[in-house]
């Protein structure tokens, strides 16, 4: 398999529950994205890894936990979301932490919070 | 900080060229992108264009850039039904930090 896989595509979850979002990606990238997409909003750029190590939380709230266990696997743990977490997050790669040739996005995982 | 804006929705005709806007505030950018995304899928990168270039085409597609106006726009040749999709404008600036800064996406509609 080529490119950045999300899964689950779909996931519907209750305020207290506990679940995770997982990206894994094969083009050999170093570095890995996890952006928030909500209705008629920019992309929100949630955690940046580069070979493994987070280099940027734009101020996320902790109840969204990155994993980063090795370049090729990105995981995001969610506990005691907020409806208003519900939305398509997406996760990208890019071979480094400068895009110079832009980001591979997969195809994202549609969060429902109830 | 960097902001990049979008018209959020177009309407064209099946055959006619589309335009789509965009414009940032932040004149250190380094590239600049177009991204599209159909229904219930990412975003594909479908072109990028260096700071220090003015135009770029890429068989039905064509970007020009005003670096003094600070303005980016997609130009599609013979838009066509499946061309129907979110396009995104997005920017690496050096005050971001060269991270992908994205807009908020134009909505084109193809009509038949």
């Amino acid at each position: 398999e080529t490119g950045v896989t999300q899964t689950p595509r779909h996931l519907v979850m209750g305020m207290t529950n506990k679940k995770s979002l997982k990206c894994e990606q094969h083009l050999g990238h170093n570095a890995m994205y996890w952006y928030k997409q909500s209705a008629k909003k920019p992309l929100e750029l949630m955690f940046v890894y580069s070979l493994e190590e987070r280099v940027e939380n734009n101020s996320v709230p902790s109840r969204f936990s990155p994993e980063c266990p090795n370049s090729s696997h990105l995981f995001l743990h969610l506990h005691t979301l907020q409806p208003e977490d519900s939305a398509l997050y997406l996760c990208a790669s890019s071979p480094t932490a400068t895009p110079t040739y832009g980001y591979t996005f997969g195809s994202g995982t549609r969060l429902t919070v109830v | 900080g960097e902001d990049v804006e979008q018209s959020l929705f177009l309407s064209v005709r099946e055959g006619d060229s589309s335009v789509i806007n965009c414009t940032y505030t932040d004149s250190s950018s380094t590239y600049l992108y177009w991204y599209k995304q159909e229904p219930g899928a990412g975003l594909q990168l479908l072109t990028y264009i260096f700071s220090n270039m003015d135009m770029k085409q890429d068989q039905r597609l064509t970007v020009l850039l005003n670096k003094k106006d600070k303005h980016l726009s997609l130009r599609i040749a013979d838009t066509q039904t499946g061309d129907s999709a979110i396009y995104f404008c997005a920017g690496s600036f050096t005050g971001g930090g060269n991270k992908l800064t994205f807009g908020t996406g134009t909505q084109l509609k193809v009509e038949l």
